[in-house]
């Protein structure tokens, strides 16, 4: 158990609309994650953080902003969600040995 | 940019066979996960290799990388209807990043 928690665990959210999802760590791990796994394309990096309020953009970024304000929480928002984001999004930090671990996943919906 | 490629992408056999799982990469890694995901789940992690050559046993699960830290393998022996799920492997980089694969389906059937 890496101590991840996502949240809301699941969404359904009108095109247009601003969504935030919360990705909370209890082990005070530097590097924190966010992907997005969609059929046929696998696990893709949206955006990392390497610290507080140091974020890095990942191979599909577009769309997406990331705050990390504390090192326990990494925020990703979808400023005006489309239909092309709904998706299922994990948080990840990486441990010793450049291990991910993952949380359970937020599925989101986007109508 | 790294890739990994997973084959192969489907796989169905029945209870009691063997397989083998690839992951293959022009590329060098520090390190290599496979990962195990159930629907509804997040992936998690079964083993990491760190050392060229390494061999990992996991219960009935063999995990090999390859000499040159490029590749590796996922070997399951007398599969079995609990293994059924996406097996994805990971290639992890000294930077904090990595990359995945595609994943594996497999459905082991009663």
């Amino acid at each position: 158990d890496a101590g991840i928690t996502q949240s809301p665990r699941h969404k359904v959210t009108e095109t247009g609309t601003p969504v935030t999802l919360r990705c909370h760590q209890t082990e005070n791990h530097r590097y924190m994650y966010w992907y997005r796994q969609d059929p046929g394309h696998g696990l893709r990096l949206i955006h990392y953080s390497y610290g507080v309020k140091d974020t890095d953009k990942g191979e599909v970024s577009d769309g997406y902003s990331v705050s990390r304000s504390k090192t326990e929480d990494f925020l990703l928002t979808l400023e005006s969600a489309t239909s092309s984001q709904t998706s299922v999004y994990f948080c990840a930090i990486n441990d010793v040995g450049n291990t991910i671990y993952f949380g359970e996943g937020s599925w989101l919906t986007v109508v | 940019t790294q890739l990994l490629e997973q084959s192969p992408q489907f796989l169905s056999i029945q209870e009691g066979e063997n397989l083998t799982v690839y992951c293959n990469s022009s590329s060098v890694f520090s390190s290599l996960q496979w990962y195990r995901q159930e629907p509804g789940e997040g992936p998690v992690l079964l083993v990491t290799v760190v050392t060229g050559g390494e061999v990992k046993k996991l219960k009935r699960l063999t995990f090999q990388f390859g000499d040159a830290r490029k590749d590796s393998s996922l070997h399951i022996t007398a599969a079995q209807p609990g293994d059924t799920g996406l097996y994805l492997c990971a290639g992890g980089t000294n930077a904090g990043k990595s990359t995945f694969g595609d994943g594996t389906t497999l459905t082991v059937k009663p």
